[in-house]
């Protein structure tokens, strides 16, 4: 048990439609991380929250954003969205910034279907 | 671009020792980690290791890099079938902390 929630735990969508994923971190982490983990593969590094600002993003386009709130929520959001989108999306808080050692501590996923 | 790859099954006998290899490509990472992943949770630490060390032990697990070879094991002594899960190796992306780079995973199948 880390801590970290997401919701919801499943969700089924169609082509071109828009999803909403939430976390809720530990209380005082002040980062979240995003990460896309396809069938079969590792997660993937979608972008990074620091204090509701975005610090650093992966190879993923504009259409996938974020927001980090001062409750220790944050959302990601994906817009039209493509069935290459379905995957398990999974968050992951810590207590600082880029501190290397910082433990992270992951949620267990959102699993999207995009139909 | 930074890659991370690893073999993708492992299957050993309960009691026996597994031993999870991967390799990684950028050599400015300063920590690798290794990541266990059970059916329906999250991604869970099990371990990292600085880049300056060749080997680092924690109980049950072993871990050894060589930098040169830009090559990182995990060794589990005494497996057991609560081990069985899909394990991840994962390096910093440009040092940055929280930005990590995953192998694909290997799923580690322990047999009674």
């Amino acid at each position: 048990e880390t801590g970290v929630t997401q919701s919801p735990t499943h969700l089924i969508k169609t082509r071109g439609q828009q999803v909403t994923l939430r976390c809720s971190s530990q209380s005082g982490h002040n980062t979240v991380s995003w990460y896309q983990q396809a069938l079969g593969q590792g997660p993937q590094f979608i972008f990074q929250y620091y204090r509701e600002e975005e610090n650093g993003r992966g190879n993923f386009p504009p259409r996938f954003s974020g927001l980090q709130f001062p409750n220790y929520s944050s959302e990601l959001n994906v817009n039209a969205l493509e069935l290459d989108d379905s995957a398990l999306y999974l968050c992951a808080s810590s207590l600082g910034l880029a501190t290397i050692t910082d433990t992270q501590y992951f949620g267990p996923g959102t699993r999207l279907t995009v139909l | 671009g930074e890659d991370v790859e690893q073999s993708l099954f492992l299957s050993v006998r309960e009691g026996d020792s597994s031993v999870i290899n991967c390799t990684y490509t950028d050599s400015s990472s300063t920590y690798l980690y290794w990541y266990k992943q059970e059916p329906g949770a999250g991604l869970q630490l099990l371990t990292y290791i600085f880049s300056n060390m060749d080997m680092k032990q924690d109980q049950r697990l072993t871990v050894l890099l060589n930098k040169k070879d830009k090559h990182l094991s995990l060794r589990i002594a005494d497996t057991q079938t609560g081990d069985s899960a899909i394990y991840f190796c994962a390096e910093n992306w440009n040092n940055q902390g929280g930005k990590l780079i995953f192998g694909q995973g290997t799923e580690l199948s322990v047999k009674p």
